[in-house]
């Protein structure tokens, strides 16, 4: 049973351009969830989604935003690089969105902006 | 002001030393998360509690609801235990339980 996986692992990318980064969640999970981690910090949540919507979002500008498909696995998108967006990116999956559920988390994309 | 506080930031400790790590926050919640993260970014739940004690191998992981606080202990450390531990709650959006928000973490070094 594959676990979340997340694709690209590594990616460079400079200002102004744009990046879509994917997830695929645990088998039988139909919630993803993205989060921003900097270097030295801990994740920031940026939006969750659920039935293809985004449920819940944080406090990331309109920059980023997202998709996710019939099959549940997701996108992240975010326009208009800035220097600033070079982080680590989690995406974690769970069965349903309560915060009581257990979130399984991918082993991230790493983002660099030049 | 952060809503999830975790001390230390940094710990190293001998092989076999009991550690504990703190994490205090500033919200009503209903659960609390522990997660470890290796270098490299993974990320795994250890455990997710809303009261009392749970135990998992050597690692315990303790919360206090009315003081808001929660430890997470490990004996007879290890080596491997190096990784960086983080303390999540959920934040509430309107009322009704939201999406998890992070403390900064606390980075373990265990030397042999």
């Amino acid at each position: 049973d594959a676990g979340v996986t997340q694709s690209p692992t590594h990616l460079i990318k400079t200002r102004g351009q744009q990046v879509t980064l994917r997830c695929s969640p645990k088998s039988g999970h139909d919630t993803v969830s993205w989060y921003q981690q900097a270097l030295g910090q801990g994740p920031q949540f940026i939006f969750q989604y659920y039935e293809e919507e985004e449920r819940q979002r944080g406090n990331f500008p309109d920059r980023f935003s997202g998709h996710q498909y019939p099959n549940y696995s997701s996108e992240l998108n975010v326009n208009a690089l800035l220097l600033g967006d070079s982080a680590l990116y989690l995406c974690a999956s769970s069965f349903g969105y309560s915060p009581q559920e257990t979130q399984y988390f991918g082993p991230g994309t790493r983002l660099l902006v030049l | 002001k952060n809503e999830v506080e975790q001390s230390p930031q940094n710990l190293t400790a001998q092989e076999g030393e009991f550690i504990t790590i703190n994490c205090s926050y500033s919200v009503g919640i209903s659960a609390l998360h522990w997660l470890q993260q290796h270098p490299g970014g993974g990320i795994v739940s250890l455990f997710m509690l809303s009261s009392g004690k749970k135990k998992h191998g050597r690692l315990i992981a303790t919360i206090n609801i009315q003081e808001k606080h929660s430890s997470l202990h490990i004996t007879a450390s290890h080596p491997r235990d190096s990784a960086v531990y983080i303390c999540a709650v959920p934040l509430h959006y309107g009322g009704s339980q939201g999406n998890l928000i992070f403390g900064k973490g606390t980075k373990l070094s265990v030397k042999p």
